[in-house]
């Protein structure tokens, strides 16, 4: 079974700083999605990020980029000039490239980042 | 209109009421889910729906019933919950088939307390 770990679940950043949000998975499948998901108080999950496994590019949105370190199963998410609207919990997940069919979504336990003005 | 619409946004229900929770997505994707949201717990999949068949029940207690009448509603019927029930209920929804899925996409949620 897929499992997702995040092993911090709190974390802090002065406004504009930059941060770095960790999250390692483990899988036998070689082809695969990964994605953070932000969770602002208003509670709805939103997309930030999404990596195909065999992409070996970093994706990149703006603000926010990703470590994607297959061999090791890391997938962290840098937050650059980091703003008050980025508080939130961050949600890593899984999910497996399987076409054509409804795929399930695996989470780590998500992590709570403040930011200090 | 958000993209997916989840009604009540909190409810209250005693241990032998009925309620049902309600979702709506106006993306015209394909598959509906459901998924529960504990306290210091990951977010767990209950259903999945794709093409308005029910794919995935991931050993959901018989208390829970959902119910897909078509591809843009999903409803989740709820009888003689626990107080351990309590959580917040997220709906998503995405498209399914052709060359790849998309992702999915999330409501807003519905917390519940079971008293």
């Amino acid at each position: 079974a897929q499992t997702v770990t995040q092993s911090q679940p709190e974390m802090s950043v002065q406004e504009a700083e930059t941060v770095t949000l960790s999250c390692t998975y483990d899988t036998s499948e070689s082809d695969y999605y990964l994605f953070w998901y932000k969770q602002p108080p208003s509670r709805q999950m939103i997309l930030v990020i999404r990596q195909e496994a065999y992409k070996q590019q970093n994706a990149t949105e703006n603000r926010f980029s990703v470590n994607f370190q297959k061999a090791a199963k890391s997938f962290s998410l840098k937050i650059s000039d980091s703003q008050l609207g980025d508080a939130a919990m961050y949600f890593c997940a899984y999910r497996r490239a399987r076409k054509g069919g409804s795929e399930k979504l695996v989470f780590g336990k998500g992590m709570k980042l403040t930011v200090n003005p | 209109e958000t993209g997916v619409t989840q009604t009540p946004r909190h409810l209250v229900m005693g241990m032998t009421n009925k309620k049902s929770l309600k979702c709506e997505q106006h993306l015209g994707h394909n598959a509906m889910y459901w998924y529960k949201q504990s306290a210091k717990k990951p977010l767990e999949l209950m259903f999945v729906y794709n093409f308005k068949e029910q794919t995935e029940n991931n050993s959901v207690p018989s208390r829970f019933s959902p119910e897909c009448p078509n591809s843009s509603h999903l409803f989740l019927h709820l009888h003689t919950l626990q107080p351990e029930d309590s959580a917040l209920y997220l709906c998503a929804s995405s498209q399914v088939g052709g060359a790849m899925n998309t992702e999915a996409f999330f409501g807003q949620g519905t917390r519940l307390t079971v008293v």
